[in-house]
């Protein structure tokens, strides 16, 4: 089945520190990937995606993102985290236009 | 990317009261928009995606006589929650899809319904 997942649910780094957020997928070919992040009460901001090409992909606010095909893995990385970081994390994929899966998000805490 | 309005924000309605949640694009002619429900702590759950001049297609185990989408135009989409009940409260948000090679979702800010 169809699957993406995020081990995580809640991860806490100090403030200055390098982040990686992991997302794992299931699939028989290479999904469409994404990484969302999601502020309290707020609605999902696009951090950055995948298609093809490069497999190191670049976002916006710092963040970057591998893939890694052998590993169905596209996790998300920060080298220096900032307070305003903290928010929900969503990894997703698209298996085409009108199928995005969502992982369980991870929470991520920042402490000064 | 595209520019996602959602109105209202939030809402407070009595049970067995409708409810209307409108989608715009502002920025973009959408085809197609997807609503989301989102549980506290929990993840995105597609409710149904909503094409315009055309009926929507539901997940399975999401009621279309409940929940009302129409697509009249390609900047709107509204979602009717009718004859709300307190289950029925949650966070709900719509995204466009930004097709033309992009096929990226750009969702909107959310609406919070909360039904007494």
């Amino acid at each position: 089945a169809q699957s993406v997942t995020q081990p995580d649910i809640h991860i806490t780094v100090s403030e200055g520190a390098s982040l990686e957020l992991r997302c794992n997928y299931s699939y028989g070919a290479t999904p469409y990937l994404f990484w969302y992040v999601q502020s309290p009460g707020q609605g999902l901001q696009l951090l950055l995606k995948y298609f093809s090409g490069d497999t190191l992909v670049q976002g916006i606010k710092g963040f970057e993102a591998e893939f890694k095909r052998s590993q169905s893995s596209f996790n998300l990385r920060k080298p220096s985290v900032h307070w305003s970081d903290a928010a929900e994390y969503f990894c997703a994929v698209a298996f085409n236009n009108n199928d995005m899966r969502f992982g369980a998000g991870t929470r991520l805490t920042v402490k000064p | 990317g595209a520019v996602v309005s959602q109105h209202p924000s939030w809402v407070i309605c009595k049970s067995g009261t409708s409810v209307k949640i409108e989608c715009r694009s502002l920025d973009f002619q959408a085809t197609t928009m997807f609503w989301y429900r989102q549980f506290p702590k929990q993840s995105l759950m597609l409710m149904a995606t909503s094409n315009e001049g055309s009926k929507a297609t539901y997940e399975q185990g999401v009621e279309k006589d409940k929940f009302l989408i129409n697509h009249a135009s390609l900047t709107l989409s509204t979602l009717t929650v009718t004859s709300a009940h307190p289950e029925d409260s949650s966070f709900y948000i719509c995204s466009v899809l930004a097709g033309g090679g992009r096929n990226t979702q750009y969702f909107g800010p959310g609406t919070r319904l909360t039904v007494l």
